[in-house]
């Protein structure tokens, strides 16, 4: 079954490091999204894609990078990391244009 | 910036009782209104979306209605069941084809 897979799962990493989610999905969607979750906020775009070489800037894209160089694979980069990017990550892919997301299983990452 | 709202934040309801909460946004900016339902320790996953102002949709015993010109959906329970208790998600689509998120409200259900 197509499907859309986050690793990992959870990280713990220090101030300043650079880290990388990647986000890996099946279904062959040109369109590919993040959003982190955080309370009170609930889901916030962080970066997204609509194919190959594209990416765009969403609500919170300070401190992140994404970079779609397959259909598939849409990895999210924070090149030095902070305290207040301790979130949990969701990536989520999309066949058409607006329509229906389909999210992956989410990344718990933990800046100290 | 889009603002989609949604309320009321939280609601706690006991096993059998119907219930309703409310998506509002900006009317002028419509394109799509989806629901998620998002179960706990799970990925949001979608219930509806609608596209047409006047739409009704319906799952089970989930449905929801659409007023894009007064800037609503509403999303209804019917005969809630503890297996019902998540967050649902409402969001707006806008020009460019994103989905920005209202913050949820978050459904228990009691037995």
């Amino acid at each position: 079954d197509a499907e859309i897979t986050q690793s990992p799962r959870h990280k713990i990493t220090e101030t300043g490091r650079q880290v990388t989610l990647a986000c890996h999905q099946t279904w062959n969607h040109n369109n590919m999204f993040w959003y982190r979750q955080d309370l009170g906020h609930g889901l916030r775009l962080i970066h997204y894609s609509y194919g190959v070489q594209d990416t765009n800037k969403g609500e919170v894209s300070d401190g992140y990078s994404v970079s779609r160089s397959n259909t598939e694979d849409l990895p999210l980069t924070l090149e030095s990391a902070a305290s207040s990017q301790t979130s949990v990550y969701f990536c989520a892919s999309s066949e058409a244009l607006g329509g229906e997301l389909f999210f992956g299983e989410g990344s718990r990452l933990t800046v100290l | 910036i889009l603002n989609v709202e949604q309320s009321p934040q939280s609601l706690h309801v006991q096993e059998g009782d119907s219930t309703n909460f409310t998506c509002s946004f900006p009317s002028s900016n419509f394109y799509a209104l989806h629901w998620y339902r998002w179960e706990t320790a799970k990925s949001p996953e979608a219930l509806f979306v609608m596209t047409l102002n006047g739409d009704e949709k319906k799952k089970g015993r989930i449905s929801a209605t659409l007023n894009t010109k007064e800037g609503y959906s509403y999303l209804y329970i019917k005969g809630s069941q503890p297996e019902d208790s998540a967050t649902y998600l409402c969001a707006l689509r806008n020009q460019g084809g994103k989905l920005i998120f209202g913050q949820g409200t978050e459904l228990s259900v009691k037995p």
